[in-house]
């Protein structure tokens, strides 16, 4: 059964910590994301990557950090430089570059809290 | 500056009636739409998507519009059910190879028994 998986679903951060959250997909998809919802926002892009070894950053960047050495694996790291981590994680991921007008698929989100 | 804009953020509905929400953009390169479902503490669901090319695309319960002079599109859900109680995103690309999606804020339906 074809989908993406987050993990965990929930997390918690001490002060001063750098996380990583898990996004793995099975999709065979070509790019992934990775998106921050806030209350009352919507989905704000924080980087994606269309092929393996490349990614860019979206609109807020800053204070997170991503990887992409594999095809599956899209993992991203909430640094000690992001102030205001809480917040509902969501991954992506879409079919094939080269062909437009595809959905998105999602997982179903890490919600990140500060202790 | 939020390049798509969902204005109501809820709607309540009876069951059985038709639930439209709404959502605006300012970026005329926009040629692909497309609705999501989201569900507490669940990632979304692709719901329905439009092409520029078209003003109308059914499926099912749900069509959606486009009106591109007015920068606008809509989803219909007729009739609407308790199940279809959910957060509505709309969102928008355009095929300028970032691949990247822009979110509206999002709109929360409850359709009540």
């Amino acid at each position: 059964d074809g989908g993406i998986t987050q993990s965990p679903k929930y997390l918690f951060r001490k002060e001063g910590q750098n996380v990583t959250l898990s996004c793995e997909q099975n999709l065979n998809h070509d790019a992934m994301y990775w998106y921050r919802q806030d209350p009352g926002q919507g989905l704000r892009l924080i980087y994606y990557s269309q092929i393996v070894n490349d990614f860019q950053k979206g609109d807020i960047a800053e204070g997170y950090s991503v990887s992409r050495e594999k095809k599956e694996s899209f993992p991203l790291t909430v640094t000690s430089a992001q102030k205001n981590p809480t917040a509902f994680y969501l991954c992506a991921s879409f079919g094939a570059v080269g062909i437009y007008n595809q959905p998105q698929h999602f997982g179903d989100g890490t919600r990140l809290s500060i202790l | 500056d939020q390049q798509v804009k969902q204005n109501s953020p809820s709607l309540s509905v009876q069951e059985g009636r038709i639930s439209i929400l709404n959502c605006d953009y300012t970026n005329s390169m926009f040629d692909y739409f497309l609705w999501y479902k989201k569900y507490p503490a669940e990632g979304p669901t692709f719901l329905i998507s439009i092409s520029s090319i078209k003003d109308k695309n059914e499926d099912g319960r749900f069509t959606v519009f486009l009106n591109k002079s007015a920068k606008h599109l809509s989803l219909h859900i007729v009739p609407s059910q308790p199940g279809d109680s959910a957060v509505y995103f709309c969102a928008a690309s355009y095929t300028s190879g970032t691949y990247k999606y822009i979110f509206g804020t999002g709109t929360r339906l409850k359709v009540l028994a």
